[in-house]
């Protein structure tokens, strides 16, 4: 089946530094997969942070980006200058070709941003 | 906008018990889904639905029932909860189909003493 792997745990981060999270997939289904990063802020639901279907494009929201890399199998997660807002937990998925309606998310990484 | 409304927020079994989560979404949308999340394991799908009376078994449909009532709803009953059981429950409906989102409840949360 498909699968998605990121950046295990916590990650900690000073406010105003730079931000990657890692994410690679693997999809078994037919054609490209969608891709998407979803947060979930303290006290909040689960909520999208931004997506792309097509392989090579990038998607962008709220100062981070993710470029869909369909030779590396990967979607990492990136923020040029973090802010202590964007503490949240963040989770990698993936939406497979076809007809297949299952979003399949990674475990999850915790970012906190320090002052 | 919509909203996904969970209920109960908490609750709390005896091991062995039949416990049932309710889900109520106003998005008019066709395909809705229960997903488990543990720490450290992510979120993992139990069941979904394409439309109503429809079901499909996830990755994590074994201990675990559900029932599409109607396009609105969507129930998830623990066959027999199992003790010291922690996790948390997420409902979730988008469209049926291409790369529509999925908009999350806030979640259920199961203590089985």
């Amino acid at each position: 089946g498909d699968s998605v792997t990121q950046t295990e745990g916590q990650v900690t981060v000073s406010e105003s530094k730079s931000l990657i999270i890692n994410c690679t997939y693997s999809a078994t289904s037919i054609g490209y997969p969608n891709l998407f990063w979803y947060v979930r802020y303290p006290g909040e639901g689960l909520q999208l942070l931004l997506k792309v279907i097509t392989a090579g494009q990038k998607g962008s929201s709220r100062g981070f980006e993710a470029t869909y890399n369909k030779e590396a199998t990967s979607f990492h997660l990136q923020k040029a200058s973090v802010q202590e807002s964007d503490s949240a937990v963040y989770y990698c998925a993936l939406r497979g070709g076809g007809s297949n309606y299952k979003l399949t998310f990674g475990k999850g990484t915790l970012l906190t941003v320090t002052p | 906008g919509g909203i996904i409304t969970q209920t109960p927020k908490f609750l709390i079994g005896q091991e062995g018990q039949k416990l049932t989560l309710k889900c109520q979404q106003n998005f008019n949308h066709d395909t809705m889904y229960w997903y488990r999340q543990d720490s450290g394991k992510g979120l993992r799908l139990i069941y979904y639905s394409i439309t109503e009376n429809d079901l499909q078994k996830g990755d994590l449909s074994e201990g675990y029932d559900a029932s599409r009532e109607k396009k609105s709803s969507f129930s998830l009953t623990v066959t027999s909860a199992q003790k010291n059981e922690m996790a948390v429950f997420l409902c979730a409906s988008s469209i049926s189909w291409g790369p529509g989102q999925l908009y999350f409840g806030e979640g259920s949360k199961l203590t089985v003493l």
